[in-house]
């Protein structure tokens, strides 16, 4: 059980582009999702946290707008990063969590890679 | 606040020997801790985690990892390292009560098991 997934696991795309990632609780419902962002032989840098049905709270220094997350059902987050630029390149992992729980069930992570 | 240091961003070990990664917390509050492994590419899998009784955990394929307080520490440990250790190990700590947006994570400690 508690398994998370992502969608996709690598993706390429051109600067300027759109691209979104998809973040799914595929056996419990997750009241809160987490977004996580990895560079390279770094450690994990929390973006935002989403609860089902509200507003996402972003981390100081990262832009919401440029960051579009959405939470619209108990197993689904999503992530859009609006006009993808090569610094945008990086490795990028939701985590999930239930009412009661205290722990981060994470997903497998996706690659990003914006020429 | 919350700080976690992993001492040792690198620890290389024959196979067959024992392995010690280094975490140490700083909380005000009695914490919450965690020890996660990411191999390459991948997301994050919990190895073990302690939040209250024992102090000496155990966690999945052969490590354990033991609370001290004293020492404000949380150090990990296999007796004997085996090749499919090797691999990103990253300690975590947040508290009773807190959000779980608030698992602060170290830098990370890789791990290299030699043959």
């Amino acid at each position: 059980g508690a398994v998370v997934s992502q969608h996709p696991s690598r993706v390429i795309c051109k600067s300027g582009t759109s691209v979104k990632i998809e973040c799914r609780s595929l056996d419990f419902q997750a009241t809160t999702m987490f977004w996580y962002r990895q560079f390279p032989k770094q450690s994990l840098m929390l973006m935002a946290t989403s609860n089902e049905g509200s507003k996402a709270t972003y981390e100081q220094g990262v832009e919401k707008d440029k960051f579009l997350i959405n939470h619209a059902s108990l197993t689904l987050s999503t992530l859009t990063v609006t006009s993808a630029h090569p610094e945008d390149s990086s490795f990028y992992i939701c985590s999930a969590t239930t009412r009661a729980g205290r722990e981060q069930f994470f997903g497998p992570g996706t690659r990003l890679t914006v020429l | 606040a919350q700080s976690v240091t992993q001492l040792g961003s690198h620890v290389s070990v024959s196979e067959g020997a024992l392995v010690l990664l280094r975490c140490n917390y700083s909380s005000s509050v009695p914490p919450y801790l965690f020890w996660y492994v990411q191999y390459p590419n991948q997301g994050l899998q919990l190895l073990l985690k302690y939040t209250t009784g024992a102090t000496l955990v155990k966690g999945i394929n052969g490590f354990e990892a033991e609370f001290k307080k004293s020492e404000t520490s949380f150090h990990l440990t296999k007796p004997s390292a085996h090749m499919s250790d090797a691999a990103e190990y990253f300690c975590a700590v947040t508290y009773y009560g807190g959000s779980q947006g608030n698992l602060i994570f170290g830098k990370g400690t890789k791990l290299s098991v030699k043959p």
